[in-house]
């Protein structure tokens, strides 16, 4: 069983809609949780960072942790086409080691159509 | 400019050739990253380094070799090539004070023949 598995999609929304993009954990050890976006032929980059269980919102951007489901959960409101793009959600483990390691989810392929 | 560059961009090789990809960042980082990326897996760790002197393999190290050159520079090496390391290769860098947060850059597209 892999640590973190993702829902692997693709997905393909119409613009305007609401995305829901989902990873499931098996190791308690993770404490920080993330979310990449990356574009096609481009490096990953980070959008949403968080660390404790709850919501935590920027702009169109919602990150949802449940710990005691070990859940977690990106929302896009309001879906663009230029948020079309390959989202990975991240984790790290957090004490006992000098270097948190961070495993990412397989990635979610995301298309918005005009 | 970009702060993490990766060389070449894009490289075809034969099997059994020795193959050199290159990092180098700007940001001031001490830690630097090798993963590969294949559809449907994700990421995945093949090295990674806190400093010059300390080089560290992750989960896929096999096949690979790297070389901390200087803070900015971390090299991975593929000795003898195989079709399965055809993948796309990210080197990432992190702060000391930062255990999450890996900037990536823009990959290298490799394919062995």
């Amino acid at each position: 069983q892999k640590e973190v598995e993702q829902d692997p999609g693709p997905l393909s929304v119409p613009e305007g809609a609401i995305v829901s993009l989902n990873c499931t954990y098996s190791n308690s050890a993770f404490q920080y949780f993330m979310w990449y976006r990356q574009y096609s032929r481009k490096g990953p980059e980070l959008l949403m960072y968080t660390y404790s269980s709850g919501n935590k919102e920027d702009g169109r951007f919602t990150a949802q942790v449940d710990k005691s489901s070990k859940y977690i959960s990106l929302f896009i409101r309001d879906s663009q086409p230029s948020d079309s793009a390959t989202y990975l959600c991240g984790m790290v483990t957090a004490g006992g080691t000098s270097y948190g390691k961070l495993t990412f989810g397989q990635g979610t392929i995301l298309t918005v159509h005009p | 400019d970009a702060d993490v560059t990766q060389t070449p961009r894009n490289r075809i090789t034969k099997t059994g050739k020795r193959i050199m990809l290159e990092c180098s960042q700007t940001k001031g980082h001490d830690r630097m990253y090798w993963y590969r990326q294949d559809p449907g897996l994700g990421l995945r760790l093949i090295y990674y380094s806190f400093d010059v002197k300390d080089i560290n393999k992750g989960e896929i190290s096999d096949g690979y070799s790297v070389s901390r050159q200087a803070q900015a520079k971390f090299s991975l090496s593929l000795e003898s090539a195989i079709p399965n390391q055809t993948a796309l290769y990210f080197c990432a860098t992190s702060a000391r004070t930062s255990r999450s947060t890996q900037y990536f850059g823009p990959g290298t597209r490799l394919t062995v023949l």
